[in-house]
C-alpha cells in the first residue's frame, strides 16, 4: 500500500540547532517527492520538491532535502533552525504521472528562542 | 501574488444542514483539490478535478460532493452534515503538468457542525 510516514510527531529545539525531519516513504514506481509548511495561522506553502536529478534539494528558507532511492527515504535538513521556523511540515508523496499526493501526518516544529 | 480565497475562514452548521464550502483560485490552474486536515492524520484527500465539470475521488469521498462549473471556481458540498465531518478544510489548485501536486493552498476553513 502506498504510505508516507513521518517519524516525529512532534521536535522541539533551541535556535541554532541542525535540524533533520525524517521522511519515508512506501510507494510502487519513480516517484516526486515533496516537503511542505505551515507557519501558525497561515496557508500550507510549498517548500521544495524533487522530480527528478541531483538527490539533494535546496528550496526557501536554506532548507534542503535529500532523496535516498534504496532508502525510501526523503529527509529535511537546516543546518541552524531560528524561531521563525516553528511550523509544522508535512512530507508527500507521488507518482511519476499520478493524479494526487501522499501526505504524511506531519511533524510540529518548535524552535525555542 | 498567486491565490487560492476560500469564502469563509469558519463556519458553523448544524447536523443534518447542507454546507457549501467555496473555492476560487487566480492562476488559471487545470487542478484544484479538497482536502481536510485533523490533528495527527495530516491531510487527506476528498476531492480534486482537472478540468470543468471533471471530478475525481479521493481517499475520503464519503458524505461530501463537488461541482466544478468553472475553471476558476471549485465548490465542497456536505450533502447532509454529520459531527464527524467537523473539521478544517482545505482547497489547494496546481497545474496540469505532469506532477499534478497541490501548488498552492488557501487559508482554510474550519467548520464546526454542532
Amino acid at each position: 500500500a502506498q504510505s508516507v510516514s513521518q517519524h516525529n510527531h512532534h521536535v522541539i529545539l533551541s535556535e541554532a540547532a541542525s535540524l533533520e525531519l525524517g521522511c519515508n516513504y512506501s510507494y510502487g514506481g519513480t516517484v516526486n517527492l515533496f516537503w511542505y509548511v505551515q507557519y501558525p495561522g497561515q496557508h500550507l506553502q510549498l517548500l521544495l520538491k524533487y522530480f527528478s536529478g541531483d538527490p539533494l534539494v535546496k528550496g526557501i528558507k536554506g532548507f534542503e532535502a535529500e532523496f535516498i532511492k534504496s532508502k525510501f527515504s526523503f529527509n529535511l535538513r537546516k543546518p541552524s533552525v531560528q524561531w521563525s521556523d516553528t511550523a509544522e511540515y508535512f512530507c508527500a508523496v507521488g507518482g511519476e504521472t499520478d493524479d494526487k499526493i501522499i501526505f504524511g501526518k506531519g511533524t510540529r516544529l518548535h524552535i525555542l528562542p | 501574488d498567486v491565490k487560492v480565497t476560500q469564502s469563509s475562514r469558519y463556519l458553523v452548521k448544524r447536523t443534518g444542514e447542507k454546507v457549501f464550502l467555496e473555492c476560487v483560485q487566480d492562476m488559471d490552474h487545470e487542478n484544484m483539490f479538497w482536502y481536510r486536515q485533523d490533528p495527527g492524520l495530516g491531510l487527506r484527500l476528498i476531492y480534486f478535478s482537472y478540468d470543468v465539470k471533471m471530478k475525481e475521488k479521493g481517499d475520503i469521498p464519503e458524505g461530501y460532493s463537488v461541482s466544478r462549473e468553472k475553471k476558476e471556481r471549485f465548490s465542497l458540498i456536505l450533502e447532509s452534515a454529520s459531527t464527524n465531518q467537523t473539521s478544517m478544510y482545505l482547497c489547494a489548485s496546481g497545474q496540469a503538468d505532469y506532477s499534478n501536486q497541490p501548488q498552492h493552498f488557501g487559508d482554510g476553513t474550519r467548520l464546526s457542525i454542532l
